[in-house]
């Protein structure tokens, strides 16, 4: 069954210091999406990504985030400058709402 | 705004016992409502999902109807096993394509 593989599964990071949170969606979607959990705390929507261009995106993703399909494979989630606060499990996922998309397994980043 | 409301966990079953998770939404329209589930460590997978009023999604033993009337989407399975434990989310589609997640409630089950 095809799967959204996300890179890497965990990522300890300093405050202050950028990174890259990277996914390769299953291969003939054209919808992609960013969402995070909070530890304890509910799944939410970061934003979406679709025809090379942010479709939609919340209050949460504000200029320190940044998407992008680099290659036609890839889809990264960039935190400029993370805060503490930034630690989560950031989850990609790939397809359309109304078929219920795939989301990978997720990466956990801390910041510390 | 759209919200999804679960009932809290952990709920905790031996094993065969019945199933319900609770979940009632608010919406404007008419959303799409899904159940995914969480294993430890793991990603979220797509359990079940119902598109319409008085759609019923099923998956696994694991059943739910859309009810616009009572704006619920309660999950339900008739004997559960310990390998159903995990944590387990509503959520819902609004116009914007995005989804909108309940809380989680997590189930224990044990043998």
């Amino acid at each position: 069954e095809p799967e959204v593989t996300q890179t890497p599964s965990h990522q300890v990071t300093q405050m202050g210091q950028e990174v890259i949170l990277r996914c390769v969606p299953i291969s003939n979607h054209l919808y992609f999406y960013w969402y995070r959990q909070i530890l304890g705390q509910k799944v939410e929507f970061l934003v979406s990504f679709y025809n090379n261009e942010i479709s939609e995106k919340s209050e949460i993703f504000d200029d320190q985030f940044s998407v992008e399909r680099p290659d036609g494979s890839n889809f990264t989630l960039k935190i400029r400058s993370t805060k503490l606060e930034d630690s989560a499990m950031y989850f990609c996922a790939s397809g359309q709402t109304i078929y219920g998309y795939t989301f990978g397994s997720g990466t956990r980043l801390t910041v510390v | 705004g759209n919200s999804v409301t679960q009932m809290e966990g952990p709920v905790t079953l031996s094993e065969e016992a019945f199933l319900t998770i609770n979940c009632t939404y608010t919406a404007t329209g008419y959303p799409s409502l899904f159940w995914y589930v969480q294993y430890p460590g793991e990603g979220l997978q797509l359990l079940l999902k119902a598109t319409k009023a008085d759609d019923k999604g099923s998956n696994k033993g694991f059943e739910a109807t859309y009810r616009k009337e009572t704006t619920s989407f309660h999950l339900e399975k008739g004997s559960v096993q310990v390998s159903d434990s995990a944590v387990y989310f509503c959520a819902l589609s609004d116009i914007t394509d995005k989804l909108i997640f309940g809380t989680g409630t997590r189930l224990q089950v044990f043998p």
